[in-house]
Parts: structure tokens; sequence; C-alpha cells
């Protein structure tokens, strides 16, 4: 079974651009999950997406939004970058028989904003 | 708001010893999640090992195993016959079952050949 992939691997971007990650979950998982990984604020949770609908919101601002396709793929867009906004960004995804809170997470894109 | 403490930034160990991470969180809840998270410097985050709150008998998996103390809010994990590929970032992270897990800052673990 393929795993969680994430494309782009890696981004440049400058500051005021906008930017979308994508993330294909594991086939038959309905859960994406996205964090954001920074040296100074560490692993942060944004949202979490089940079947095209957000059930659960991090501390992020407007800026950061997300969706979920009809297949399970999910996306989610920077808008108006920030130096800041340069992270790692992380997708999990949740379904397997393991039970709904084992979350697998893909290789992440690496951000960076100019 | 719940909250994960990892007060070890760095452990170190030498090859085939046995080293213990420890992790501590705070919550008021009685049903969660805990985990302990792998990313080594390719920074794919791999879980290692999980454990339901609910039970009382401590996750083990091969080399890797928990000492969960409900109480005292305290999630350690020990890891026995280190080995080189065991070198990463270790963290801890709780989960109430809303899919939102909340992590600790990480430890980033040395072994020494």
């Amino acid at each position: 079974k393929a795993g969680v992939t994430q494309t782009p691997r890696y981004l440049i971007k400058t500051r005021g651009q906008q930017v979308t990650l994508s993330c294909s979950p594991i086939s038959g998982h309905r859960s994406v999950s996205w964090y954001q990984q920074t040296p100074g604020q560490g692993l942060q949770f944004l949202f979490e997406y089940f079947s095209e609908t957000q059930r659960n919101k991090g501390n992020f601002p407007g800026r950061f939004s997300g969706r979920q396709f009809s297949n399970s793929r999910s996306e989610m867009n920077v808008s108006t970058l920030e130096l800041g906004d340069s992270a790692l960004y992380l997708c999990a995804s949740t379904g397997g028989a393991g039970g709904p809170n084992e979350q697998f997470f893909g290789p992440g894109t690496r951000l960076t904003v100019l | 708001a719940q909250t994960v403490t990892q007060s070890q930034p760095e452990m170190s160990v030498q090859e085939a010893e046995t080293v213990t991470l420890s992790c501590t969180y705070d919550t008021s809840e009685s049903d969660y999640y805990l985990f302990w998270y792998k990313q080594p410097p390719s920074r794919q985050m791999i879980l290692v090992i999980r454990q339901e709150a609910y039970k009382q008998q401590n996750a083990t998996e091969n080399r890797f195993s928990v000492n969960f103390q409900k109480a005292a809010k305290s999630f350690s994990l020990k890891i026995s016959d280190s080995q080189l590929g065991d070198a990463a970032m270790y963290f801890c992270a709780y989960c109430e079952g809303n899919y939102q897990l909340i992590w600790g800052a990480g430890t980033k673990l040395i072994i020494k050949p």
C-alpha cells in the first residue's frame, strides 16, 4: 500500500504570494490532518478534514485554509505569505486498522518564503 | 489547554545501551491517547509506539517500551539495545480522539558507536 504523498517537496516563494500544497492520503483513509513545523514554534496543528468537511481547526490566521476532495486528497493554501510562514508542512492521514488516532505522515513540503 | 513537555532537548547513549526519554503532559480528560513519534534527518515522521489512557498495561513494540503513569501524567519511552538507526528527534504527542495531535518540543537522540 502506498504511503502518504505530498507535493511539491520543496517550494520557494516571496512575501505576499500565495501557495497551495497537496496531500494524497493512504488509500482508504478518509481523515487528513495538516501540521506546521518550525524551529521556533515546533509542531502545531493546522486543521483536519474528513469527508470533505473541516472538523477541527488550530489557532492559525485566516490566511491558512484548506479543503478536501471526494477522493480524500487534500490541499492547503496560504495566502499573502509572510517570512514566518517558512516551515515544513506535514500532512497525515488516519483510518487504518490501528484505530482513528494512528496518524501516518507524509514526507512534508518544505516552504521557504523570501 | 492540554500541554506536552519534553524536558530533555538532547540525550546521548552508547550503542547497545538503554536510554529513557521523558514526557509529561497536562490534561483534565480521562480518555486520551499518547504517542511517541520518531523523525530522522529525512524528516519523515514515523510512529514508534502508542498508548491508550484506559489501558493500564504499558505498550511495547520490540525494543521500544513505555512507562505510562496516568496519575502522574507521565509517559516515558525506553529504548533498549540502542542502534545507530535510532538516532533521530523523538516527539511525544497527545490526542483526545479529535485527530488533533498536541506535540512536545522533541528530544534529539544521539547514538554513540
